[in-house]
């Protein structure tokens, strides 16, 4: 149980154009999903928590106007990196929640090269 | 949320088992302990959680002292697929929101040998 799952798993695009990753909860409904950025051999950084149906709250350092967070259901949130550039190439991985009190659930990521 | 402590790396062999201490000197009285497991280009994974004393399950035990100023992650019997990067958080059980987040440190790098 608690799967989640993430789409692409490796993306490699050109500068400048955007990019979205979707994240589904597959078996049960998560009221919070959250997205992290991995750089190789760091540690997961959060980026922004989005609550179903409400507006993403991003940790600070992160632009709203460049990674787009959309979480229109209890199973799906979607991260769109626009007119992504070569320092924006990263490990992307988004996890769920049920909710409070619940451990999060994280799906495997998606590697992001820019060109 | 505390800061938590692990050592970089760490390293065994099959068959033995790997305690990997963490140390949280400022944790909260509704601070819980979790442990994550992370292979290479994957997300982590929940191992256990724990607030205080032991708690065992499938996969690892938790050890909690009385003053919870440290939490020792146990995994019996490694093989070769438990290489992996094992991350110890603190926080409220409440995980979430921009004040309550989880917060990965720098993990402890486990390698098993042969």
């Amino acid at each position: 149980g608690a799967v989640v799952s993430q789409h692409p798993s490796r993306v490699i695009c050109k500068s400048g154009t955007s990019v979205k990753i979707e994240c589904r909860s597959l078996d049960f409904q998560a009221t919070t999903m959250f997205w992290y950025r991995q750089f190789p051999k760091k540690s997961l950084m959060l980026m922004a928590t989005s609550n179903e149906g409400s507006k993403a709250t991003y940790e600070q350092g992160v632009e709203k106007d460049k990674f787009l967070i959309n979480h229109a259901s209890l199973t799906l949130s979607t991260l769109t990196v626009t007119s992504a550039h070569p320092e924006d190439s990263s490990f992307y991985i988004c996890s769920a929640r049920v909710a409070q009190g619940q451990p999060q659930h994280f799906g495997d990521g998606t590697r992001l090269s820019i060109l | 949320l505390a800061k938590t402590t692990q050592p970089i790396s760490m390293d065994s062999y099959e068959g033995q088992e790997v305690n990997i201490t963490c140390s949280h000197n400022n944790i909260a009285t509704n601070d819980y302990i979790t442990w994550y497991q992370q292979f290479p280009s994957q997300g982590p994974r929940f191992i256990i959680q724990g607030y205080k004393t032991k708690v065992t399950n499938e996969v690892a035990s938790l050890f909690i002292p009385a003053d919870r100023k440290s939490s020792t992650l146990s995994l019996p019997r490694v093989s070769l697929s438990d290489t992996a990067v094992y991350y110890c958080l603190v926080g409220p059980m409440n995980y979430g929101g921009s004040q309550g987040n989880l917060i990965f440190g720098k993990g402890t790098k486990l390698s098993v040998k042969p």
